[in-house]
């Protein structure tokens, strides 16, 4: 079975700097997505990133941008210039590609806190 | 706009009572999921539809039941036999050819007393 690990709970930044959060996973396919997804205090779920594990090149997205390394089953995510709006819950999430019954695997969560 | 609603955002009820998540999406996905979140334990999920009329258990199904009569409409009820249904649930959906990332409804708050 997949399993997708954040072992750090919590991490605090100061505005405008740049912090980088972990994320390990298992598995034994070759064919995958990995996702990051925000969760700020609305609750409400956003993806934030996606990488596809055939693809050598780390995603990026405006301020946010990850550090896939494939053989590691590592899956880091970057916030640059680090904004109060970024304080929330960030979720690592696997996915494989083929199968009948591909779904979403979660990681526990991180608490992000952005100091003025 | 396309999205998932989940309904109520908030929902109480007694111990013992059965009571049902609603979970409504018009983005014409045909997978559909629901998760429950727990302090400290991420994401869990419950159960998932890849299409009308079937569904399979997920993680931690014991206690709780869905249907899928529409592809619209994925409903969860939390039974009396679920021995701690206090917790937060999110539904979500996603396409299925290719399945790649989910989209989430705004979660149901259920706290029974």
């Amino acid at each position: 079975a997949q399993t997708v690990t954040q072992s750090q709970p919590e991490m605090s930044v100061q505005e405008a700097e740049t912090v980088t959060l972990s994320c390990t996973y298992d598995t034994s396919e070759s064919d995958y997505y990995l996702f990051w997804y925000k969760q700020p205090p609305s609750r409400q779920m956003i993806l934030v990133i996606r990488q596809e594990a055939y693809k050598q090149q780390n995603a990026t997205e405006n301020r946010f941008s990850v550090n896939f390394q494939k053989a590691a089953k590592s899956f880091s995510l970057k916030i640059s210039d680090s904004q109060l709006g970024d304080a929330a819950m960030y979720f690592c999430a696997y996915r494989r590609v083929f199968g009948a019954n591909s779904k979403l695997t979660f990681g526990k969560g991180i608490t992000l806190s952005v100091r003025p | 706009d396309g999205g998932i609603t989940q309904s109520p955002k908030y929902l109480f009820r007694k111990e013992g009572q059965n009571v049902t998540l609603s979970c409504e999406q018009n983005l014409n996905h045909d997978a559909m999921y629901w998760y429950r979140q727990d302090p400290g334990q991420g994401l869990r999920l419950i159960y998932y539809s890849q299409i009308v009329n079937d569904f399979q258990k997920g993680d931690i199904a014991e206690g709780y039941s869905v249907s899928r009569e529409k592809k619209e409409s994925f409903p969860l009820t939390v039974t009396s036999a679920q021995k701690n249904p206090t917790a937060f649930y999110l539904c979500a959906s996603s396409r299925l050819n290719p399945q790649i990332e989910a989209f989430f409804g705004q979660g149901t708050r259920l706290t029974v007393v």
